[in-house]
């Protein structure tokens, strides 16, 4: 049973345009939110994540919008790059209870020049 | 400061045998955590130590064990090998319960 629902599969964007994931869940004892970038032969890089107390985080290109009453947090990518092209996991995780984090499947980003 | 090292990075073994993977998490980290990546079934979670103790369990069979040392490096075994338990075994560390930091991964291939 996946406890994180993540959309689309994948996505084709074009240079400069914006990629937006989804995710959703289930538990609501989950209160900790990352994403994760993978490049093929590597293992999954922190790029960003947020707490329930905020409703958006920006860094740079990247922003996470979460809405805590529907239990739904995406990924906004602004201006992508080529270099932006990867797999892109979201992911959830209790602090408080077992650490564990919970993967959504992942979303293959192309970004084309 | 050094990321996380996993060893090997590649490793080929036959149904029945066992295989131990090796982590060193980032200097000053006392929290490993695995994962197993499959096309199949995603990034799913093994175990995670703290300070020499198992703290949280996934869902996998007991063939799969680990343990921490006390300079938090961590090794995984998996004994009796499938086909099924080819996969990418990535290691996480963490300063305290966020924040998890992966290394590159090791690729089993089971034959």
């Amino acid at each position: 049973q996946q406890q994180v629902k993540q959309s689309p599969q994948s996505l084709i964007v074009q240079k400069g345009g914006i990629s937006i994931i989804n995710c959703a869940y289930e538990n609501t004892a989950f209160d900790y939110f990352p994403w994760y970038q993978q490049f093929p032969g590597k293992g999954p890089a922190l790029l960003i994540a947020i707490r329930p107390d905020v409703s958006e985080k920006k860094e740079g290109r990247f922003t996470i919008s979460f809405n805590k009453s529907a239990k739904q947090f995406s990924l906004h990518i602004m201006d992508s790059q080529p270099g932006d092209s990867a797999t892109y996991f979201c992911a959830a995780s209790s602090l408080s209870n077992d650490y564990k984090l919970s993967f959504g499947a992942g979303t293959t980003v192309t970004v084309r020049a | 400061k050094a990321g996380v090292t996993q060893t090997p990075r590649y490793l080929i073994k036959t149904r029945g045998q066992q295989v131990t993977l090796s982590c060193s998490p980032i200097s000053g980290h006392r929290s490993v955590s695995w994962y197993q990546q499959t096309p199949g079934q995603g990034l799913q979670f093994l175990f995670e130590y703290f300070s020499e103790t198992q703290r949280n369990k996934g869902n996998f069979p007991g063939r799969f064990s680990g343990r921490q040392f006390s300079n938090s490096r961590s090794e995984m075994n998996v004994s009796t090998l499938e086909l099924g338990d080819s996969a990418l075994y990535l290691c996480a560390s963490s300063l305290e319960v966020f924040e998890q930091f992966f290394g590159p991964g090791t690729r089993l291939t089971v034959l």
